[in-house]
């Protein structure tokens, strides 16, 4: 089966700094690399997700990319803000199945 | 519109007790996936539906844990004589399509489960 692994487990930047959160999966039909944001007592929501035909994606300051070929896909949260923080979760998927296999989380803390 | 919803929120049960969590997925979504997450780490997958049938059970730790979506609609997710290692929120997630390129899923707030 599919084996994601996240890093770092913790991080704390400064408010306006850059955060950077890496994923490397183990299956490589793996296709489908959702990240979700989880706060506190809350369920996860989907923030960027990025398919294998895609290098790399942008939304406003967040950016995901991926690499096929070395198996590791990557978050950016750039001009970072006190409600940026949370935990975040990498996720590989097939098409089929479905079912996400997810990376253990990052806790994210950015200091005012 | 409505997202997932879960019910109850919060269930703490003795140890042996049977348990059953539901879940309430977008309307018209096709899948529906049941996930674990014991505190500080990430969901991991128990089972997946399409529609009424159970397409992957393979996640479900042992014969104790049991799901069902009888009409394609609402999960129920029942845990039998339920042990401490079993305690952990419990996440339901649907998706609209399958076997297509677009596997957003949407996840419901989850039920902590505490077993004393």
């Amino acid at each position: 089966g599919e084996n994601v692994e996240q890093h770092p487990s913790t991080l704390s930047v400064q408010e306006g700094d850059s955060a950077v959160i890496k994923c490397t999966y183990s299956d490589s039909a793996s296709n489908y690399f959702p990240w979700y944001k989880q706060e506190l007592g809350k369920r996860p929501q989907l923030i960027i997700d990025i398919r294998s035909n895609v290098g790399e994606k942008k939304d406003q300051r967040i950016a995901v990319t991926l690499n096929k070929t070395a198996k590791h896909f990557s978050l950016h949260i750039t001009e970072t803000q006190p409600e940026d923080s949370a935990v975040y979760f990498c996720a590989a998927s097939r098409n089929t199945g479905n079912q996400f296999y997810f990376g253990t989380g990052t806790s994210l803390t950015v200091i005012p | 519109g409505a997202g997932v919803s879960q019910s109850p929120r919060y269930k703490v049960a003795k140890r042996g007790q049977d348990v059953a969590l539901r879940c309430d997925p977008i309307s018209g979504h096709v899948s529906l996936f049941w996930y674990q997450q014991a505190l500080g780490q990430g969901p991991e997958f128990l089972t997946y539906f399409q529609n009424e049938a159970q397409l992957d059970k393979s996640g479900l730790p042992s014969d104790r844990f049991f799901a069902e979506r009888p009409e394609g609609s609402v999960s129920t997710l029942k845990i039998q004589r339920t042990q401490q290692e079993d305690s952990a929120v419990y996440l339901c997630a649907s998706s609209l399509f399958t076997g297509t390129s677009y596997n957003e899923q949407f996840f419901g707030p989850g039920t902590r489960l505490t077993v004393l």
